[in-house]
């Protein structure tokens, strides 16, 4: 049972590349989420979906791209990397009644 | 707006003493209030919610929290604590009327430090 699987699990960007954080769910959850978290910050909510095609921005979506093609999936996008970029990412998703389900993160370092 | 804080950053505590973790929100409509813990290289896992009912809320691990309206408050406790509890603890809430759709926030987060 594989749960939200993130990857990759580390990456070094140099400024102004662009990259894609891959997440999927195998729990057949309609609510998917994409979270940062910066030391002493707690967690902003960047995008989320309420199913596939239906995406929405959260507190902090500037600098990402984000589709729901499939409800497995949901990629966040990279476009022009900058250094306040650099944080740890946190996929999540959920469904009903139960709580969030976490990925274990990527953590993304821009130079 | 709805918003959390979380006053202690850091809570240091010996193995087998209680703890309180504080958290208090603001919110102008009824809120769900949940903590979560993060241990090391991993990601959030829920400790226990509150949705509705009873005050008093039991979750995993010999964790409870007690939703107080009156003082706006949602802390957590633990009467004797392990080696193992040593984490992230964050308090978020959700002012969602779906329970499945979450659009939580977060608070800042409390680091228990547990010695021996």
């Amino acid at each position: 049972n594989a749960g939200v699987t993130q990857t990759p699990k580390f990456r070094i960007l140099k400024i102004g590349q662009s990259m894609t954080l891959q997440c999927t769910q195998d729990m057949n959850h309609n609510y998917m989420y994409w979270y940062r978290q910066d030391p002493g910050m707690g967690l902003k909510l960047i995008y989320y979906s309420v199913g596939a095609g239906i995406t929405d921005k959260g507190e902090v979506p500037n600098g990402y791209n984000v589709s729901r093609s499939t409800t497995e999936d949901f990629p966040l996008r990279l476009e022009l990397a900058a250094p306040s970029q650099t944080s740890v990412y946190f996929c999540a998703s959920s469904t009903g009644t139960t709580p969030l389900h976490f990925g274990n993160g990527t953590r993304l370092t821009v130079t | 707006a709805q918003s959390v804080t979380q006053l202690d950053s850091q809570v240091p505590v010996f193995e087998e003493a209680p703890v309180e973790l504080r958290c208090n929100y603001s919110s102008s409509v009824s809120v769900y209030l949940f903590w979560y813990v993060q241990y090391p290289n991993q990601g959030l896992q829920l400790l226990l919610k509150y949705l509705s009912g009873s005050t008093l809320v039991k979750g995993i691990n010999g964790f409870e929290a007690e939703f107080n309206k009156s003082q706006t408050s949602f802390h957590l406790r633990k009467p004797s604590v392990h080696i193992s509890d040593t984490a992230e603890y964050f308090c978020a809430v959700s002012e969602s009327l779906n329970p499945g759709f979450q659009k939580l926030v977060f608070g800042t987060g409390t680091r228990l430090l547990v010695s021996p």
